[in-house]
């Protein structure tokens, strides 16, 4: 059963930077592609990119270009979104899932950002 | 981009009862680039369906989904009260698009 792990919540300022870890265990890592998605309060699911760690290239969705990085560490098992310029708008939870298509390998617990000058 | 609408917004159903999601594309998905996810307050999403009609591992038989296209279903046979949550349809034909959810309640 593959097990992922978030990093915990954070508070941002309008502007900054956030990255979020998710480590994963209990699966072949390089095997399988990591999804990130996102939920704004009360809110629907939106996907917002993945990688396969066994080619390391990501992709991402169009509304993220230029503001989103992902990437992922073979040798820790953890995948990782950056996202910059940072407004209140990407208030969300911030998940990690296993899968390229649909997402039914695992999911992480989440990861709330918050951002608020 | 591939909108997708989900009906209703909510479904007000008694234990033992059908439940019958609607989720609807913009333009066709594929013949069967859909998924479904339930979704507890305070949980991540759980796989329920993918393949438009394949249920995830370890799901219950009531569980069912059905269509191609641009129409496509989600039935639960007899509601328990754990099915009580939002149901999200997620479409990967083109891209990634989730529905607005439904929400099933008492």
């Amino acid at each position: 059963q593959v097990q992922l792990v978030q990093s915990g919540a954070e508070v941002k300022k309008p502007g900054s930077s956030v990255k979020v870890s998710c480590k994963t265990s209990g699966g072949t890592f390089v095997n399988y592609a990591i999804s990130w998605l996102r939920q704004a309060p009360g809110q629907g699911l939106e996907w917002m990119g993945r990688i396969i760690p066994l080619l390391g290239i990501p992709i991402h969705a169009q509304k993220f270009q230029g503001r989103l990085t992902i990437t992922a560490d073979k040798s820790t098992n953890t995948a990782y979104m950056e996202l910059s310029s940072l407004r209140s708008e990407d208030t969300a939870v911030y998940y990690c899932a296993g899968g390229a298509d649909y997402f039914g390998i695992g999911w992480g617990q989440g990861t709330l950002v918050t951002v608020s000058s | 981009e591939i909108v997708l609408t989900q009906s209703p917004g909510t479904l007000s159903l008694s234990p033992g009862e059908r439940a019958t999601l609607s989720c609807r594309a913009s333009q066709s998905v594929g013949s069967t680039s859909l998924a479904w996810y339930q979704q507890k307050p305070g949980q991540a999403p759980r796989l329920l369906i993918y393949g438009a009609s394949s249920r995830a591992t370890g799901i219950p038989d009531r569980f069912s989904g059905s269509g191609s296209g641009t129409d496509f279903t989600l039935t639960i046979s007899r509601l328990e009260p754990e099915d009580y949550a939002v149901y999200y349809c997620q479409q990967y034909g083109s891209s990634l698009t989730f529905g607005p959810g439904t929400k099933v309640d008492i």
